[in-house]
């Protein structure tokens, strides 16, 4: 059964910090994982998708890695803001888009 | 997220209630899914349609039931609630290969 693992699950980094947000999955046999941000009392918002077959993904200044033999990904978040402060989720996904989520990670970002 | 919309958003049931959530997506695609949100424990598939007509179970299932009866819409159904399906409830279609697009989430409190 697959499983997925954030860690860490909360982080309060001060601004203009990179940071690194990890996810670990059990079951390396994935179709591809999604990065999503989630605000308070909001719904899920895609970030990035990485495919199985690729190693990385960049938008602005996300960057997100995929090492599938490992069973791990990484969220890079460059010189980070208060705007991103919210809950990151990842997920993989089987080939019928069913999602396998983590507890994600809360980040506050302080001015 | 305008492309999955979800009613009603918040609502109280008492034990043993019915009700059935609505989710309706202004796309024409073939895969919806219905989550579940617990704290610390990330979202988990409940029910999912790889297209109209059809429907499928994901990891809990239990206690719901769903109806794909056109493409457009996605419903979710409690029979008899219960206090351990108080949560955030989020739909969610896919476009293609694309990420999933989720609604805003119903809030659902079983006293």
């Amino acid at each position: 059964k697959q499983e997925v693992t954030q860690i860490p699950a909360a982080l309060s980094v001060p601004e203009g910090e990179n940071l690194v947000l990890n996810c670990s999955f059990t079951d390396s046999a994935i179709y591809n994982l999604q990065w999503f941000r989630q605000d308070p009392g909001k719904g899920l918002t895609s970030l990035l998708l990485i495919q199985s077959s690729q190693r990385e993904q960049t938008s602005g200044r996300l960057n997100a890695s995929l090492d599938k033999s490992s069973g791990r990904s990484t969220l890079y978040i460059a010189a980070s803001q208060p705007g991103d402060s919210a809950t990151y989720l990842c997920a993989v996904s089987s080939n019928t888009g069913k999602l396998i989520f983590g507890q994600g990670t809360t980040l506050q970002v302080k001015p | 997220n305008a492309g999955v919309t979800q009613t009603p958003k918040f609502q109280v049931l008492k034990t043993g209630q019915s009700m059935t959530l609505q989710c309706a997506q202004d796309m024409n695609h073939n895969s919806m899914y219905w989550y579940r949100q617990d704290p610390g424990m990330g979202l988990r598939l409940i029910y999912y349609s790889a297209s109209e007509g059809t429907t499928d179970k994901g990891e809990v299932p239990n206690g719901y039931n769903v109806s794909r009866l056109n493409k457009r819409e996605f419903s979710l159904r409690l029979e008899s609630a219960a206090p351990s399906q108080t949560s955030v409830y989020f739909c969610a279609n896919r476009p293609g290969h694309q990420p999933q697009h989720f609604g805003d989430g119903t809030r659902l409190s079983i006293l």
